[in-house]
């Protein structure tokens, strides 16, 4: 039963351009949510994250919303870069005031073309 | 200061062996994960360490399968009479056991059961 969802395989956007993936969750004892940026063969590499208490968090090119109502989030990166292609994993913890297990969506390829 | 380290990178054995993966995780954190990663899905976890207790296993760590971390620090995971099904990326990550601290990823090893 997957609890973290990310429907879209695949993104393909344009240098400069806004990215935006997307993420559900069906879980509602989540209450941290990270994004991953994976590219191939490394491990997944930390981007962004965010608790339940707050509805959106920025670092730089990359800003993360959360609507708790809807159980979805989603991974804004503007200006797009070609040094963004990579499968980006959104993951959610349990875990409280301490992380736990990590439960990972199937990831989004996001291309970036010149 | 080195990330987390995993070995072997790669190992191809045959259906009814054994193997051993070690990680060694970032040498401050006193949490280390175990996740399993097959083509086209996220990381799934397997297991969590706080220092050398073993803190959680999931439902997919078999009885086939067992992890230690026998002084707190590096840590082998062991599959016994490997199948086919277990051929995967096995990653390690490490954390701080602090509020909402993100987990630090290897770049896994990747196992092939013929």
């Amino acid at each position: 039963d997957q609890q973290v969802k990310q429907n879209s395989p695949s993104l393909s956007v344009q240098e400069g351009r806004i990215s935006i993936l997307n993420c559900d969750y069906t879980n509602s004892m989540f209450d941290y949510f990270l994004w991953y940026k994976k590219y191939p063969a490394e491990g997944p590499t930390f981007l962004i994250s965010i608790s339940s208490i707050k509805d959106k968090n920025e670092d730089g090119r990359f800003t993360v919303f959360l609507n708790k109502s809807a159980k979805h989030l989603s991974l804004h990166i503007v200006p797009s870069q070609p040094g963004d292609s990579a499968v980006y994993f959104c993951a959610a913890s349990a875990g409280g005031s301490t992380l736990g297990r990590l439960y990972f969506g199937r990831g989004t390829q996001l291309t970036v073309w010149p | 200061d080195t990330g987390v380290s995993q070995d072997p990178r790669h190992k191809i054995t045959k259906r009814g062996q054994n193997v051993t993966f070690r990680c060694d995780p970032i040498s401050e954190h006193n949490r280390l994960y175990w996740y399993r990663q097959t083509l086209g899905q996220g990381p799934e976890f397997l297991t969590y360490f706080q220092n050398e207790a073993q803190l959680e296993k999931s439902r997919l760590l078999s009885d086939r399968f067992s992890a230690e971390r026998p002084k707190g620090s590096f840590s082998t995971l062991e599959i016994q009479r490997t199948e086919q099904g277990d051929s995967a990326m096995y990653l390690c990550a490490s954390s701080l056991h602090y509020l909402f601290d993100e987990q630090f990823f290897g770049p896994g090893t990747r196992l092939t059961v013929l």
